[in-house]
């Protein structure tokens, strides 16, 4: 099973500040099949990056994803206010599809 | 517009079955390969299961939590998803969703298995 391990647990920026998630695997997410979601309370997840670095359909290009093998990178470049969430990844390169444990990114 | 629609929570003893729905709409169900997630309250997301296609043998695949209690199956003449839930436990508790190709979500049901 590849386990998914996603730092910092909690990141405090302010508005309009550049926030950087990391998820990092056990083992190599092959054909980098790794998604991020992010998910507000009372809501369901939501789709932002698959493949690693594809943003889904409707998400601000200020949503970006980066990386391959065992290390990924979420970069949001400029929060806005509806961007504070708690974060996601999850891998879908092989089962059992994992997700990490969660980035929250409060407003500071 | 793309629609999931769970049903079939509810409270259940532990020991107790249950079966979960998901009502699909809006895009070719039976292309889709499903899958069921999880999350206990305040918790974190935990992938439950994944049915594929039946053109690709429809294939199952579980959590190893999960695994030997739970069935997930499909009827693509109905466009629905089912989750078999059996031998309930305590820590099953959660908001169960449907998904379908990643970026397609239900709004959940829950689960409380509480004696």
């Amino acid at each position: 099973e590849i386990v998914l391990t996603q730092s910092p647990g909690t990141l405090s920026l302010s508005p309009g500040e550049r926030a950087t998630l990391s998820c990092r695997a056990s083992q190599s997410v092959r054909s980098s099949f790794l998604a991020w979601y992010q998910q507000k309370p009372g809501q369901a997840p939501r789709l932002l990056i698959y493949d690693a670095s594809s943003r889904a359909t409707g998400i601000p290009d200020r949503f970006s994803g980066s990386g391959s093998g065992t290390d990924f990178t979420l970069t949001v470049s400029r929060l806005e206010p509806e961007d504070f969430a708690v974060y996601y990844c999850q891998q879908y390169t092989s089962s059992p599809w994992t997700f990490g444990q969660g980035t929250k990114v409060e407003i500071k | 517009e793309v629609q999931l629609v769970e049903s079939g929570g509810g409270l259940v003893k532990p020991g107790g079955s249950l079966r979960l729905s998901c009502a699909a709409s809006g895009f070719t169900f039976s292309d889709a390969w499903m899958t069921w997630v999880r999350q206990a309250p305040g918790k974190g997301l935990e992938w439950v299961g994944r049915i594929k296609t039946k053109t690709n043998s429809g294939t199952t695949d579980y959590a190893a939590p999960v695994k030997g209690r739970f069935t997930i199956s499909r009827d693509d003449s109905k466009n629905t998803l089912y989750l078999e839930m059996n031998s309930l436990k305590t820590e099953d508790t959660a908001m169960y969703y449907c998904t379908a190709a990643l970026g397609y979500w239900g709004q959940g049901t829950l689960v409380t298995v509480s004696s």
